[in-house]
């Protein structure tokens, strides 16, 4: 049963333009988010993260909002570049989990020039 | 910048062979790991380690077995290579108690079996 889930398989914006990711997750346990950025024959890229006792974090053009309540996050990019096109994967941990990373099935994001 | 290293980056191997992937850290890092991942799929955790001579099963069941008797070092091994065996394995690695932490990731071996 997935714990991670990313609807959205492909996003395509506009240069310039607000990239918007979202996750949402069903083990209310997460107490860590992070998002993951990869490129084709690489390994996952660490972007950003997020403790469950912020609703908001931000580093340069990437912000990542946490809302508990209705367990979902999202991943702001603004503005899009050409080279943020990649798949982009969800992750979350618990302490009670030993910190393992259980991931999203990812959302392929495609900014247009 | 995350030194992370994991050979080879693409083996084909024919049924029953056996194979060890290879993975490599450099930070010092307490905690390592094993995903598989198919295309368009997530990151399945098979394998992890706490230090050395620990080891640990991931949520996903595999074949693999791993080793730890050396900090930087976290190899796989596949005894009897199978064509389900097919997929991509990244490794990664994190720092241990006090987290939580980010992990970060090999650049991955994709291993197709024929």
């Amino acid at each position: 049963d997935q714990q991670v889930k990313q609807n959205s398989p492909s996003l395509s914006v506009q240069e310039g333009r607000i990239s918007i990711l979202n996750c949402d997750y069903t083990n209310s346990m997460f107490d860590y988010f992070l998002w993951y950025k990869k490129y084709p024959a690489e390994g996952p890229t660490f972007l950003i993260s997020i403790s469950s006792i912020k609703d908001k974090n931000e580093d340069g053009r990437f912000t990542v909002f946490l809302n508990k309540s209705a367990k979902h996050l999202s991943l702001h990019i603004v503005p899009s570049q050409p080279g943020d096109s990649a798949v982009y994967f969800c992750a979350a941990s618990s302490q009670t989990g030993a910190n393992n990373l259980f991931f999203g099935t990812g959302t392929r994001l495609t900014v247009i020039p | 910048e995350a030194d992370i290293y994991q050979t080879p980056r693409y083996l084909v191997i024919g049924t029953g062979k056996k194979i060890t992937l290879e993975c490599s850290q450099t930070m010092g890092h307490d905690k390592m790991y094993w995903y598989q991942q198919d295309p368009g799929m997530e990151l399945h955790l098979i394998h992890y380690s706490y230090g050395v001579n620990s080891t640990e099963k991931g949520d996903l069941s595999s074949e693999s077995t791993v080793s730890r008797i050396r900090t930087e070092h976290f190899p796989l091994t596949l005894e009897s290579a199978r064509p389900s065996h097919t997929s991509q394995y990244l490794c990664a690695s994190s720092k241990g108690s006090g987290g939580p932490y980010e992990q970060y990731f090999g650049p991955g071996t994709r291993l197709t079996v024929t």
